[in-house]
C-alpha cells in the first residue's frame, strides 16, 4: 500500500484565490513528520512546510498552511492568495519515527501539478 | 548560510559508460546526505543516504553506488549505465538531528 497518496494529478486555481492540495498518509508509527515540497519547472525541490505528529497546532509558513487531521490521516496543503509563481509540482512526504532514532527515508507522494490562471 | 551544489547540471551518456555525479554542501558540518532519483512525472525515490564520512546506506539495489570521501561531499557513481538510469538526480542534506531536507538544483541524466 502507498504510504503517501496525492489524489489530484493536476489542479487549477485563479490568481489571488486559495487552493487546497490533498495528501493522505498511512503509518502505524505514532511518531512521524509530514512535509510539503514545491518543485518548479527548474527541478529544484523547495521545502515549504513541516508538521510533526505530536504538534498540537497546524503549521503555517507565510501563505502556506497545513490542514492536519490526524484521525483522518490527512495533511492537506493550503495556499492562500495564489500567485502566478505558485505554478509548480507539489509533493507531500512523510518520515516515520522519532527525531534522532527514526527512519532516514522521506517517502514522497506522486505529486500534484498546480497551475495558477491569471 | 548553507548552500548545496550539484554538478553537472545536465549529462547525456551512452549506455555502458561510467557515471560520476558530485554533491557538495557549504556552511554546515556533519550533515546527513541523500541521493534521490526522480523518473519523469514521478515522485522521488531514495537511493542512498550517509550519516558520516565513509558511511553509506543503500535503499534500492541497483548498478549505482555512492561514496562520501569528505564530510560535505557526496558522490554518486556507476561503472556501466543502463537506459533505466535516466532521470533527475537530486542531492539533499539535513542537520544531524533529523529535520527537513534541503535539496540541491539536481542533475538531469539522459542515457542513450
Amino acid at each position: 500500500a502507498q504510504k503517501i497518496t496525492q489524489t489530484q494529478p493536476g489542479m487549477f486555481v485563479q490568481e489571488k484565490e486559495a487552493v487546497t492540495l490533498d495528501c493522505t498518509y498511512d503509518t502505524s508509527d505514532p511518531s512521524y513528520g509530514l512535509f510539503w515540497y514545491k518543485q518548479p519547472s527548474s527541478g529544484e525541490m523547495i521545502f515549504l512546510i513541516y508538521q510533526g505528529s505530536y504538534d498540537q497546532q497546524n503549521a503555517t509558513e507565510g501563505r502556506y498552511s497545513l490542514n492536519f487531521q490526524k484521525a483522518r490521516k490527512s495533511a492537506n496543503l493550503v495556499i492562500s492568495a495564489s500567485q502566478l509563481g505558485d505554478s509548480a509540482m507539489y509533493f507531500c512526504a512523510m518520515r516515520e519515527g522519532d527525531s534522532g532514532a527514526g527512519s532516514y527515508q522521506l517517502t514522497f507522494g506522486k505529486g500534484t501539478k498546480l497551475s495558477v490562471i491569471p | 548560510s548553507q548552500t548545496i551544489h550539484q554538478w553537472p547540471a545536465t549529462l547525456v551518456q551512452p549506455v555502458g559508460s561510467p557515471l560520476s555525479l558530485e554533491c557538495t554542501v557549504e556552511g554546515t558540518s556533519n550533515p546527513n546526505l541523500y541521493w534521490y532519483r526522480q523518473a519523469a512525472g514521478r515522485g522521488l525515490q531514495l537511493l542512498f543516504y550517509s550519516v558520516g564520512i565513509g558511511q553509506i546506506s543503500s535503499e534500492v539495489p541497483q548498478n549505482l553506488s555512492a561514496s562520501r570521501p569528505q564530510d560535505r561531499q557526496f558522490i554518486l557513481s556507476s561503472k556501466k549505465l543502463l537506459l533505466s538510469d535516466s532521470g533527475f538526480y537530486l542531492c539533499a542534506w539535513e542537520p544531524g538531528a533529523i529535520n527537513e531536507q534541503f535539496f540541491g538544483p539536481g542533475t538531469r541524466l539522459t542515457v542513450l
